[in-house]
């Protein structure tokens, strides 16, 4: 368990109005990701952070932005959702020291949009 | 640019029989390959890694893995499986110094009785 939690963890929202989901975690890790899961394609990279405000773009980043104005929050947030955005998404934090290189992930939140 | 191609979207297999899953990545140097378990519901967890050295790695649950650099692989397998093992398996592709990883798009395993 590397201290990884998503808020919300569910979610329906209507077409055009903005979404934002949050990752935090609580060991100060200095990478976080956001990942987007469909059926078919795996785990999609959208933003990916390597310090406090310091991020970029993943392969599927538009129609996102993030923020990070502290260690332990990351968050995504959808502008004017749409229904394309329908999608489980999941925080990562990568983690290093010991045996450790690897990414751990968050429980994961569904979102559904109408 | 790196990649991962899992060719099974779907492996049904009975309890107790034994399982390999494919994983094909494109990497331009030294890789480090991943494989992580997804059960329904759940958030991912690493079943095992692979960065250099023994070829053959263990990870948890039983399963392991083996790296073949000619034929750019790393397939999982298990000996016999049992029923929780039933979920979606994802293999991954970074390296060092990259901390990005390239995920496949998953395979499904169903357990029958």
């Amino acid at each position: 368990d590397a201290g990884i939690t998503q808020s919300p963890r569910h979610k329906v929202t209507e077409t055009g109005t903005p979404v934002t989901l949050r990752c935090h975690q609580t060991e100060n890790h200095r990478y976080m990701y956001w990942y987007r899961q469909d059926p078919g394609h795996g785990l999609r990279l959208i933003h990916y952070s390597y310090g406090v405000k310091d991020t970029d773009k993943g392969e599927v980043s538009d129609g996102y932005s993030v923020s990070r104005s502290k260690t332990e929050d990351f968050l995504l947030t959808l502008e004017s959702a749409t229904s394309s955005q329908t999608s489980v998404y999941f925080c990562a934090i990568w983690g290093e020291g010991g045996s450790s290189y690897e990414q751990y992930f968050g429980p994961g939140t569904r979102l559904t949009v109408t | 640019a790196q990649s991962v191609t899992q060719p099974d979207i779907h492996i049904t297999v009975s309890e107790g029989a034994s399982l390999e899953l494919r994983c094909n990545y494109s990497y331009g140097a030294t890789p480090y390959l991943f494989w992580y378990v997804q059960s329904p519901g759940q958030g991912l967890q690493l079943l095992l890694k692979y960065f250099s050295g023994d070829t053959l790695v263990q990870g948890i649950k039983g399963f392991e893995a083996e790296f073949k650099r000619s034929q750019s692989s790393f397939n999982l397998r298990k000996p016999s499986v049992h029923w929780s093992d039933a979920a979606e398996y994802f293999c991954a592709v970074g390296g060092p110094g990259d901390y990005k990883l390239s995920f496949g798009a998953g395979t499904t395993v169903t357990v029958r009785a």
